[in-house]
């Protein structure tokens, strides 16, 4: 079936220094998803990428689809430290399984002030 | 507050008993799915209903695990027999189906321990 699996696992980064999380797709996906989960809290929407090569900026955070739209990422520059949480992945495959989100294992994001 | 709430926060049993989460959507919402979240791990989609209609399960629900959604409003997930390994966060979500653009918006979930 289809497995999404998000590097590093960990980072932790000094205040103001930036973070990456990478995410790949053993299929190709329909869309992808980013959650935002905060330590004791539930996922939360951050964006929705659709589109091959499509590149959304959210403030501080950068995100992008691959062109084959099996991959993607997250940036964000400059941390600061309400940026801590666990950052998930999640891609729909579409077809009969449009509804089914298949998550990453994350990564959790530590920031040190 | 008009976002995705759920029932009981906690939940504590002994192995072995039943129990049941209730999960109530944003009220427009006609799709509502059932993921699992264990410690260190993404959320596991179990099941999804669309209306009243239960569209598609995963393998990981097992015979004892039964989720419904009669009027489709409100869902129940329920575990028979509970195992030390049911523990996990159950979350539930919600979402339009409107594609593509179909974002599943979270509840807080229910921690299940089982002693």
């Amino acid at each position: 079936g289809q497995q999404v699996m998000q590097i590093p696992q960990y980072q932790h980064v000094q205040e103001g220094e930036d973070f990456t999380t990478y995410c790949n797709s053993s299929t190709t996906l329909s869309n992808i998803q980013w959650y935002k989960q905060r330590p004791g809290g539930h996922p939360v929407f951050l964006i929705q990428l659709v589109k091959s090569g499509e590149v959304k900026k959210q403030k501080r955070l950068t995100f992008q689809f691959g062109e084959a739209k099996k991959n993607s990422s997250l940036h964000i520059t400059a941390t600061q430290t309400t940026d801590v949480g666990t950052y998930f992945c999640a891609g729909h495959a579409g077809g009969t399984s449009y509804g089914k989100l298949t998550f990453g294992q994350g990564t959790i994001l530590t920031v040190h002030p | 507050d008009t976002g995705v709430s759920q029932n009981p926060r906690h939940k504590i049993t002994k192995r072995g008993q039943n129990v049941t989460f209730r999960c109530d959507p944003i009220s427009e919402h006609n799709r509502l799915y059932w993921y699992r979240q264990t410690l260190g791990q993404g959320p596991e989609f179990l099941t999804y209903f669309q209306n009243e209609a239960q569209l598609e399960k995963s393998r990981l629900l097992s015979d004892r695990f039964s989720a419904e959604r009669p009027k489709g409003s409100f869902s129940t997930l329920e575990i028979q027999r509970t195992e030390q390994g049911d523990s996990a966060m159950y979350l539930c979500a919600s979402s339009l189906n409107e594609k593509p653009q179909e974002t599943q918006y979270f509840g807080p979930g229910t921690r299940l321990l089982v002693l």
